[in-house]
Formats: structure tokens, C-alpha cells, sequence
């Protein structure tokens, strides 16, 4: 079985701070590993996958994510926060690299403060 | 652009009523579809798997009775929630996968359901 556990429920950060969003996974199979990202009253949008060909996996928005077989984590980072990264932020693994059938983490709500 | 339409983003309906919500791939043909629910400040959950031409699987605990998905063509996928109850007041969301090779998946921007 798979699951996905996102440590805190809400985020806050400052302008220009780092981002960090914890994602730890447990899985049977080699997983593959994703974040999205979603805006209120909106659908969710790819930010990056890890699908095994590198452990640093870049996304879009300047976020980057690193998979740790070790910890069982896949932890989202931003160095420097924007207002616009204000969003829901949700960790999921699959079976295969498709995306199609997920598991999804509780989310992270990230706030930005000026 | 979108590629996929969710349609309505936002629905009031009377308890007891029916509900339809279509999800359409806009750019490529999809084989399969699937549908996530989502409450309040919880994670999305999904609710079954919709493949063209052929029934719906659904997740364990949901359903099927209640909550119809026809997959008529390669680009619609629908999701009717029959004889609505407040409790399935809920976020649901789209999910199209597209064909081989790539098979990407892209979510369509949900569909607010109350039911008063």
C-alpha cells in the first residue's frame, strides 16, 4: 500500500524566505512521486515529478523538490517566497509515472506575508 | 489554454435532487479519466477510475449507485451524483490521462458541489 504524509497542515512565510514543505511517502514499490499545486476554486496543476531518472527534480515557478529514499521524503523548496506562491500545496505518489491514479498527502497551505 | 473543462465550477442544489458534472478533454483523446473528491480542508480522494467504452472501477467505500460516471466518448467523462445529501457537499475534481506515449495527466479545475 501506498500512502503520503505532509508534516503541517498550514505554512507561513515571509517574502523573499525560503519555502519549505515536507512530504514524507511510504510505499511497497519503487514510488513516483509528485507535487501540485492548487489555487482557490481551482483544479490542481503539475508543479514537478520525480519519476527515478534524478533524484533533484526541477519544477515550474522555481520550485524544486528532492527525493530521499533514505528518509522516505520528498520535501518541496522555494528559495526566495513570492506573494503569488499563496496556494494549497499536496504531495502525491503513484504506482507509475503516469500521474493518473494518485495518493494524496493531507496539503500544506502556504501564506506569504509582505 | 485549459486542457481540460470542468463544467459547472459551481453548483446549489435541493437535497434529494441529481447533479451532473462533465469533464472534457480539450486537447487529446483520453482514455481514462478519474475522479477525486475533495472536502474541506481535507486531501483529495479518489473516487473511481473512468475508462472509454467500458464501466467505471470505483474506490473502496464509494458508491457506485450514487455516484454514476459515464464515459462516452474520448472526450467526455461525466460524474452524476444521484439524490444529493448535504453531506456530499463537496469540491470533485477531473483527472484525464492522455493516451501512449506520453500519458500525462492534467486535472480540470473542479466543480463546487452544496447541496442545501
Amino acid at each position: 500500500a501506498q500512502s503520503v504524509t505532509q508534516l503541517g497542515s498550514h505554512v507561513s512565510v515571509s517574502e523573499g524566505a525560503l519555502v519549505l514543505l515536507r512530504c514524507n511517502y511510504s510505499s511497497s514499490v519503487p514510488p513516483y512521486l509528485f507535487w501540485y499545486v492548487q489555487y482557490p476554486n481551482q483544479g490542481l496543476q503539475l508543479l514537478l515529478k520525480y519519476t527515478s531518472a534524478a533524484t533533484l527534480v526541477k519544477g515550474i515557478n522555481g520550485f524544486e523538490a528532492e527525493f530521499k529514499k533514505s528518509e522516505t521524503s520528498f520535501h518541496l523548496t522555494k528559495p526566495s517566497a513570492h506573494m503569488s506562491d499563496a496556494a494549497e500545496y499536496f504531495c502525491a505518489v503513484s504506482k507509475n509515472n503516469q500521474g493518473g491514479k494518485l495518493i494524496f498527502g493531507q496539503g500544506t497551505e502556504l501564506s506569504v506575508k509582505p | 489554454g485549459a486542457v481540460v473543462s470542468q463544467h459547472p465550477s459551481w453548483v446549489i442544489c435541493k437535497s434529494g435532487t441529481s447533479v451532473k458534472i462533465e469533464c472534457r478533454s480539450l486537447d487529446f483523446q483520453a482514455t481514462t479519466m478519474f475522479w477525486y473528491r475533495q472536502f474541506p480542508k481535507q486531501s483529495l480522494m479518489l473516487m473511481a477510475t473512468s475508462n472509454e467504452g467500458s464501466k467505471a472501477t470505483y474506490e473502496q467505500g464509494v458508491e457506485k449507485d450514487k455516484f454514476l460516471i459515464n464515459h462516452a466518448s474520448l472526450t467526455l467523462s461525466t460524474l452524476t451524483v444521484t439524490s444529493a445529501h448535504p453531506e456530499d457537499s463537496s469540491f470533485y475534481i477531473c483527472s484525464v490521462r492522455e493516451r501512449q506515449p506520453t500519458t500525462r495527466a492534467f486535472f480540470g479545475q473542479g466543480t463546487r458541489l452544496t447541496v442545501v
